[in-house]
């Protein structure tokens, strides 16, 4: 659901591992999840989308999974880099309507070198 | 290509006084348009949204308001400035449909 006020959870992860951060989305007539990194500073950019017909997407050292049953989507980062260091949204996109984009919480991911 | 600008990217304002943030968006025509605004290390927190000129829906009760007098210009706005509004606001535009929504660079409001 919105992310309102609440303070970002942070994830450590040592250079060269693989990371997996994690988002629960509110609304069971979302049909369209982003994954989105944000620098300091910086607005939100895309990195990986996945739509409801799917339970998986790879991207680039990015891989995306979506478990509807449970509401649950998942960012995994192979071999994660200092430069993937910043604040990840999930967002969610429900059919019908005009389709307003809400995001999660964010998960702030700091890497180790 | 679509492109979407935002200013000013930093603003230090006084209690009390007005706001005028404005953003465009170019190479789309009737975009989905948000206003969020994040307070530091926090999420983001949905402000408004509009579906086409002159329609504005607000989210959460607050100190401003949004128009959209142009098919692809939004702008924040507020008569009197608390400290409170302190934060970084993002306008951000999406066709409406099942795709992305695309971010400006932001701007970084201080209320002193």
């Amino acid at each position: 659901g919105e992310s309102v006020g609440l303070h970002l959870p942070t994830l450590s992860v040592q250079e060269g591992d693989n990371s997996i951060i994690n988002c629960a989305y509110s609304n069971s007539a979302s049909d369209y999840f982003i994954w989105y990194k944000q620098e300091s500073g910086k607005g939100p950019q895309f990195i990986i989308d996945i739509r409801s017909n799917m339970d998986k997407r790879q991207g680039q050292r990015v891989t995306v999974l979506l478990n509807k049953t449970v509401k649950h989507l998942s960012l995994q980062i192979a071999a994660t880099q200092p430069g993937d260091s910043a604040v990840y949204f999930c967002a969610e996109i429900a059919g019908g309507g005009y389709q307003k984009v809400t995001f999660g919480t964010g998960t702030k991911l700091q890497v180790i070198p | 290509s679509q492109t979407i600008h935002q200013w000013p990217a930093t603003l230090v304002q006084p209690v009390g006084s007005p706001l005028s943030l404005e953003c465009t968006v170019e190479g789309t025509s009737n975009p989905n348009l948000y206003w969020y605004r994040q307070a530091a290390g926090r999420g983001l927190q949905l402000l408004f949204y509009s579906v086409g000129i002159g329609q504005i829906s607000s989210e959460v009760p607050q100190n401003l308001s949004a128009s959209r007098p142009q098919d692809r210009q939004f702008i924040l706005s507020s008569k009197k400035l608390l400290l409170s509004d302190s934060g970084f606001y993002l306008c951000a535009w999406s066709n409406g449909g099942r795709t992305e929504a695309f971010f400006g660079q932001g701007t970084r409001l201080t209320v002193v």
